[in-house]
């Protein structure tokens, strides 16, 4: 059973484009949302994460929006860049039991 | 310092081969795991340590076996492994909260480079 799923499998987005991914999950015990970047040949790097008592979080140009009521979430990458291309994560974990559950992943090309 | 610094970062090995990953922070972290990605796949749980101890086990085969000696090590042991098990392999580290314990933001996990692990 896939506990979050996430959309789309790629993107491609224009030099200062925005950039949006989503996720969305089942179990509403979930309480800690991240999302993830990863470039090849590296380990997953924290973004930027949410709890469910916020509805949006912005940190720089990367922006978590938060819908508890329909169980999703999503990552907007505002004025993306082609150093921005990369594969993210989102993932969903209960604060309390430390494991992390990954979404499939979005590969996300910016064009210059 | 929030760098958690795994070695080797490239391993080839036999499938009689008996070899080590090793993962090292120093953030103070108490909760410690170990993560296996393959290719154009999300990283997958296979162990979690909370306070040096084996709290998560995926299901992991016993050719993996992980080890934590203390708080800012963890190691993973690996023994007859099978081609299959060609991967890239995370070692992560986070705070472990307890109930009523901390807030967003001392939770996050950081992850290391990775050991690229090839069996032949």
């Amino acid at each position: 059973q896939q506990q979050v799923k996430q959309s789309p499998q790629s993107l491609i987005v224009q030099k200062g484009g925005i950039s949006i991914i989503n996720c969305a999950y089942e179990n509403t015990a979930f309480d800690y949302f991240p999302w993830y970047q990863q470039f090849p040949g590296k380990g997953p790097a924290l973004l930027i994460a949410i709890r469910p008592d916020v509805s949006e979080k912005k940190e720089g140009r990367f922006t978590i929006s938060f819908n508890k009521s329909a169980k999703q979430f999503s990552l907007h990458i505002m004025d993306s860049q082609p150093g921005d291309s990369a594969t993210y994560f989102c993932a969903v974990s209960l604060s309390y039991g430390n494991k992390l559950v990954f979404g499939a992943g979005t590969i996300l090309r910016v064009k210059s | 310092d929030t760098e958690v610094t795994q070695t080797p970062k490239h391993l080839v090995m036999g499938m009689t081969n008996k070899k080590s990953l090793k993962c090292e922070q120093h953030m103070g972290h108490r909760a410690m795991y170990w993560y296996k990605q393959k290719a154009k796949k999300p990283p997958e749980l296979m162990f979690v340590y909370s306070y040096e101890k084996l709290s998560i086990n995926e299901s992991v085969p016993s050719r993996f076996s992980p080890e934590c000696p203390n708080s800012s090590l963890l190691n993973l042991h690996l023994h007859a492994l099978q081609p299959e098990d060609s991967a890239l392999y995370l070692c992560a580290s986070s705070h472990r909260l307890r109930p009523g314990q901390g807030t967003l933001g001392v939770f996050g996990a950081f992850f290391g480079q990775g050991t690229r692990l090839t069996v032949v």
